[in-house]
């Protein structure tokens, strides 16, 4: 059982590319969702989603887009990534009827 | 809205002293707090719910719905509870997470 993984564990863009942040869990955890973590703002959460095919936005959604074909995958793209986004990232995932959420490891995005 | 406040970015203890983070919220219904802590290069894990009332490595937390509190607590610090932590609450009826802004803990020998 990996848990819940993320990749890539570090990467730096530049201002305007575009890429895509990996989570992957194989718990079959039905909800998984993104976070951000900067200092002094604690973790906020940018997208979730409920199911596959069900996404909905969280507290910072702006510049980010999301999709969930599969119950395993959970992918977060930047389109455009601006020097705001620097930030680290986690996804983090629960069960029904579990009240804990599992985060992965974490990326350490830097937008130059 | 949903809110957490954590009003102590560090709290600097000896070893052996009292520690007590500070965290209030505020919720309308009827919320379920936790704290959840990250040492150093781990990953964001778990530390305690209100709902079990119970201890986790010597930590404890009441929930004082008059005062909207969830103190975390533990009357002898050890080096091994450096670490960041979040109170966190979710509203019941979603699976949300809504976290604070985060209290470094830094235990000193």
């Amino acid at each position: 059982n990996a848990g819940v993984t993320q990749t890539p564990k570090f990467q730096v863009l530049k201002t305007g590319q575009s890429m895509t942040l990996q989570c992957a869990q194989d718990m079959n955890h039905e909800y998984m969702s993104w976070y951000r973590q900067d200092p002094g703002m604690g973790l906020r959460l940018i997208h979730y989603s409920v199911g596959a095919g069900i996404t909905d936005q969280g507290e910072v959604p702006n510049g980010y887009n999301v999709s969930r074909s599969t119950t395993e995958d959970f992918p977060l793209r930047l389109l455009s990534a601006a020097p705001s986004q620097t930030s680290v990232y986690f996804c983090a995932t629960k069960g029904a009827g579990v009240f804990e959420q599992y985060f992965g490891p974490g990326t350490r995005l830097t937008v130059t | 809205a949903q809110r957490v406040t954590q009003p102590e970015k560090l709290l600097s203890v000896f070893k052996g002293a009292p520690v007590e983070l500070k965290c209030n919220y505020s919720y309308s219904g009827s919320p379920e707090l936790f704290w959840y802590v990250q040492y150093s290069r781990q990953r964001l894990q778990l530390l305690l719910r209100h709902i079990s009332r119970e201890s986790i490595k010597g930590f404890t937390a009441d929930l004082n719905k008059g005062e909207t509190s969830f103190h975390l607590k533990k009357p002898f610090a050890q080096e091994e509870d450096s670490a960041m932590y979040y109170c966190a609450l979710r509203d019941g009826s979603f699976q949300k997470l809504v976290f604070g802004t985060g209290t470094r803990l830094l235990v000193s020998p």
